[in-house]
């Protein structure tokens, strides 16, 4: 198993760029995540899913959108770049709820100049 | 509402040295609890954890015990390495949450120094 794979690594975005964060997982995982970590900070939520075609907003999810089509796929699109979406963005998921533990993809750090 | 509060770091102690980092949290019901690590350049991963009171999750030579009458989950370990330099984050989930996020404290990084 490959677990959680986020792509791309690394990217710099110029202010008002659109694009989109891949995150997949083969675990066949229900309930998978986005959370942004800004700099010595902690992680905040920015979209969740329990299931295809299920998304919901976290904290903090102004600017960003998500979709689920199937179970394997949840992607992050950040439209109009701001520079205060710099950040690390890491995806994880999850199989079921509860003491389940959450899995995470080794993040993308973007950088909105 | 729900929430954790972890001490603040940087925490710097010496190679061998005998750790502690703080965890309270505060919660409406029975919440499971948590101790990932985030390694240098890396994802979180789970450490531990502890799902009812009383109960000690261990893993790698670290142990917390879930604490109800004192609202902790305090991480420790007895004798630290160089390689345990790293993020800690506590974290709890409500089972009142049918979403079943996790709430996160704020992360206390480690420094181990040879």
């Amino acid at each position: 198993n490959a677990g959680v794979t986020q792509t791309p690594k690394f990217r710099i975005l110029k202010i008002g760029q659109s694009m989109t964060l891949q995150c997949a997982q083969d675990m066949n995982h229900n309930y998978m995540y986005w959370y942004r970590q800004d700099p010595g900070m902690g992680l905040k939520l920015i979209y969740y899913s329990v299931g295809a075609g299920i998304t919901d907003k976290g904290e903090v999810p102004n600017g960003y959108n998500v979709s689920r089509s199937t179970t394997e796929d949840f992607p992050l699109r950040l439209e109009l770049a701001a520079p205060s979406q710099t950040s690390v963005y890491f995806c994880a998921s999850m199989l079921a709820g509860g003491a389940d533990t959450q899995y995470f993809g080794p993040g993308t750090r973007l950088t909105v100049l | 509402g729900n929430s954790v509060t972890q001490m603040e770091g940087p925490v710097t102690l010496s190679e061998e040295a005998f750790l502690t980092i703080n965890c309270t949290y505060t919660a409406t019901g029975y919440p499971s609890l948590f101790w990932y690590v985030q390694y240098p350049g890396e994802g979180l991963q789970l450490l531990l954890k502890a799902t009812k009171a009383d109960d000690k999750g261990s893993n790698k030579g670290f142990e917390a015990t879930y604490r109800k009458e004192t609202t902790s989950f305090h991480l420790e370990k007895g004798s630290v390495q160089v390689s345990d330099s790293a993020v800690y984050f506590c974290a709890l989930s409500d089972p009142g949450d049918s979403n079943y996020q996790l709430i996160w404290g704020a992360g206390t990084k480690l420094i181990i120094k040879p």
